[in-house]
C-alpha cells in the first residue's frame, strides 16, 4: 500500500515570496505518478502539476514547479511568487502504476499574507 | 478541458432521509469513476470506485448498503447515502478518469463536491 505524508499541517507565506511543500511517499512500486492538487475553501479539486516516476526533469507548470528527488521518495512543490489567492488547501498525492486510485496525503493549509 | 459536473453542491436533509448526489461527465466518457468524503480540515478518503456497467468496490469500513454507487452510463455514477444520520454529514467528492487515461490533468476529473448536512 501506498503512503503519502505531508508533515507540514498548515504554512504561513508573505505575498510575492516563495513557499515548499514537502511531500514524502513510500511505495515499492518502480512506477508510479505523483500529482498536486490545490482546494481553496470552496472545496473544488484544482490539479497543479503532475511527475512521472520515470521523468528526467522536474515538472513545472508556470509559478508551480515539483522538486522530485526520487531516491529520497520526495517530491516537494515550490509557489513561486505568492499571492493571495494561493491561500488554500494542497494536496500531494500518488498513483501507483497497476491501479488507478490516487492516495492522498493530509494535506497542508497555506495562508498568504498581504 | 475535460468537465464533471457534480450535483447538488449543497444538500441538507432531515435523518432518514435518502440523498443522491449525481457526476455527469460532460465531454468525455468516464470508464471509472471515484467517490470521496472529506471531513473539514482532513484529507479525500475513498469511499468507492466504480466502473461504467459492473458493481462498484467499495473500501475497507465503507458500509455499501448505506452508501450506493450507480455508474449507469460512462458519463453517469451516482452515489446515493440511504438512512442518512447526522455523522454521515461531510463534503462528498467525485473524480472521473477519462476513457484515454491521459493529458491535462493526467487522467483525472474532479467533480465540485458536495456538502451533505444532516439535520
Amino acid at each position: 500500500a501506498q503512503k503519502i505524508t505531508q508533515t507540514q499541517p498548515g504554512m504561513f507565506v508573505q505575498e510575492k515570496e516563495a513557499v515548499t511543500l514537502d511531500c514524502t511517499y513510500d511505495t515499492s512500486d518502480p512506477s508510479y505518478g505523483l500529482f498536486w492538487y490545490k482546494q481553496p475553501s470552496s472545496g473544488e479539486m484544482i490539479f497543479l502539476i503532475y511527475q512521472g516516476s520515470y521523468d528526467q526533469q522536474n515538472a513545472t507548470e508556470g509559478r508551480y514547479s515539483l522538486n522530485f528527488q526520487k531516491a529520497r521518495k520526495s517530491a516537494n512543490l515550490v509557489i513561486s511568487a505568492s499571492q493571495l489567492g494561493d491561500s488554500a488547501m494542497y494536496f500531494c498525492a500518488m498513483r501507483p502504476s497497476n491501479d488507478y486510485k490516487l492516495s492522498f496525503g493530509a494535506g497542508t493549509t497555506v495562508t498568504v499574507r498581504a | 478541458g475535460a468537465v464533471v459536473s457534480q450535483h447538488p453542491s449543497r444538500v441538507i436533509c432531515k435523518s432518514g432521509t435518502s440523498v443522491k448526489i449525481e457526476c455527469r461527465s460532460l465531454d468525455f466518457q468516464a470508464t471509472t469513476m471515484f467517490w470521496y468524503r472529506q471531513f473539514p480540515k482532513q484529507s479525500l478518503m475513498l469511499m468507492a470506485t466504480s466502473n461504467e456497467g459492473s458493481k462498484a468496490t467499495y473500501e475497507q469500513g465503507v458500509e455499501k448498503d448505506k452508501f450506493l454507487i450507480n455508474h449507469a452510463s460512462l458519463t453517469l455514477s451516482t452515489l446515493t447515502v440511504t438512512s442518512a444520520h447526522p455523522e454521515d454529514s461531510s463534503f462528498y467528492i467525485c473524480s472521473a478518469r477519462d476513457f484515454a487515461g491521459g493529458q491535462g490533468a493526467r487522467g483525472y476529473t474532479f467533480g465540485s463536491g458536495t456538502r451533505l448536512t444532516v439535520v
